[in-house]
């Protein structure tokens, strides 16, 4: 079956880039998804990116699709505080599911 | 628009008490699902529906009931509560009809089985 898989944590300093990488099982999957959650609350899609483009910037986030080694990242810029959060990816499949993986806790240094 | 409402927020059951969790949007959405998010698990789909009197099962649906009588509501009965059930469950949808569309999720229900 579908299979999404992230590193479980993730440390960075404050200003630096941040890179959350999540690789995937399903090649046949049409859409991947990040979300944020933060500590009490629910999810917030944060950007999504179609399979067939390679990257999708929108302000301090960037995604990179590999679609040939199943491999999504999120790049945050000048990460903040506010960032802290535990960040998923997801994927959408032909059948429409969308599978979630265990997400990464981003933690900021101060 | 509400977006996606969850009740009840709070809940704690005893081992085979039986409950539903409710989940209701107002945007009518085609597509909603029910997931469980369990630390270290991250967030397991239990149940999802393309569409009214239309229903499947996800990655985790043991123990769990559903039913899609109309578009807005999208309820998950436990049958006979477990402890094994203790997780935060988030009820979602999106519109299911356009491309790229965003998946809302509700504010989740906290359930407790002692």
């Amino acid at each position: 079956g579908e299979d999404v898989e992230q590193s479980l944590f993730l440390s960075v300093r404050e200003g630096d880039s941040s890179v959350i990488n999540c690789t995937y099982t399903d090649s046949s999957s049409t859409y991947l998804y990040w979300y944020k959650q933060e500590p009490g609350a629910g999810l917030q899609l944060l950007t999504y990116i179609f399979s067939n483009m390679d990257m999708k910037q929108d302000q301090r986030l960037t995604v990179l699709l590999n679609k040939k080694d199943k491999h999504l990242s999120l790049r945050i810029a000048d990460t903040q505080t506010g960032d802290s959060a535990i960040y998923f990816c997801a994927e959408r499949g032909r059948d429409d599911k969308i599978i979630f993986g265990k997400g990464t806790r981003l933690h900021i240094l101060p | 628009n509400a977006g996606v409402t969850q009740t009840p927020k709070f809940q704690v059951l005893k081992t085979g008490q039986s409950m539903t969790l409710q989940c209701a949007q107002d945007m009518n959405h085609e597509y909603m699902s029910w997931y469980r998010q369990d630390p270290g698990m991250g967030l397991r789909l239990i149940h999802y529906s393309v569409g009214a009197g239309i229903t499947d099962q996800g990655e985790v649906p043991n123990g769990y009931n559903v039913s899609r009588s109309t578009t807005e509501d999208f309820p998950l009965r436990l049958l006979s509560a477990a402890p094994s059930q203790t997780s935060v469950y988030f009820c979602a949808s999106r519109d299911g009809r356009r491309v790229g569309e965003t998946q809302y999720f509700g504010p989740g229900t906290r359930l407790l089985v002692l």
